[in-house]
């Protein structure tokens, strides 16, 4: 079960936005809206972002937001902040003989 | 407060055995279908295995299939993992997870495998 492809790393400086790509095929990202989006900061325990494409949960900032074009997902984080500084992962249902659920190879964010 | 606490892990040999375990609280756990997901260190996200609110559905990756069997307790608020034949790529934290309506917002901390001789 391969990943879904994401960019290895991203960054920029404080207050600029930035977007990550999540491209799946049409038996996962394309074919459902349930990717997510998730922040993850070493030794920590990840932390849902966006759901359902573009669902932010409650207390997530709306600084994060999220879309989907056919078999590509993206997150974008405005006004970037030096706590935004993690390892972002999108993630999907893909439905093939059997539900399974698959990972992005996850995208480090540098704020410099 | 809603908690998931895994335990469980450890150093095992190769070809040996370990039972996962995932104490779930503050949330309404018996309505939730509960996945494991791991992480190899300083590589990505995997997703592992799933499980319905009821224990009768499950699904798994291939990289496990047959080796690992996911099940639940609802009068526990536990899930389980069960782990044979571990191999060395097995290493890895192992989360537990819960996903309401694909909306997965409740992670525990993690417990770390480590398959070693």
């Amino acid at each position: 079960q391969s990943a879904l492809t994401q960019p290895a790393s991203v960054s920029a400086s404080p207050g600029q936005s930035i977007t990550i790509s999540c491209t799946g095929t049409s038996s996962d990202v394309g074919a459902y809206n349930y990717v997510s989006w998730y922040q993850h900061h070493p030794g920590k325990a990840p932390k849902l972002m966006i759901y359902n494409v573009n669902y932010r949960p409650s207390g997530v900032s709306n600084r994060f937001s999220g879309s989907k074009s056919g078999n590509t997902a993206s997150l974008t984080i405005s006004g970037l902040q030096a706590e935004d500084e993690a390892d972002y992962y999108c993630s999907s249902y893909r439905g093939s003989s059997t539900l399974v659920y698959v990972f992005g190879g996850g995208t480090e964010v540098t704020v410099l | 407060e809603v908690q998931l606490v895994e335990s469980g892990g450890g150093l095992v040999q190769p070809g040996g055995s370990l039972r996962l375990s995932c104490a779930a609280s503050g949330f309404s756990f018996s309505t939730y279908v509960m996945h494991w997901v791991r992480q190899v260190p300083g590589k990505g996200l995997v997703w592992v295995s799933r499980i319905s609110h009821d224990g009768t559905v499950t699904n798994y990756a291939d990289s496990v299939k047959g080796r690992f069997t996911i099940s639940r307790d609802n009068a526990k608020n536990t899930l389980y993992l069960q782990i044979n034949s571990l191999r060395a790529e097995d290493t890895a934290v192992y989360y537990c997870v819960g996903d309401q309506n694909f909306k997965c917002d409740y992670w525990g901390q993690g417990t770390l495998v480590t398959v070693s001789s």
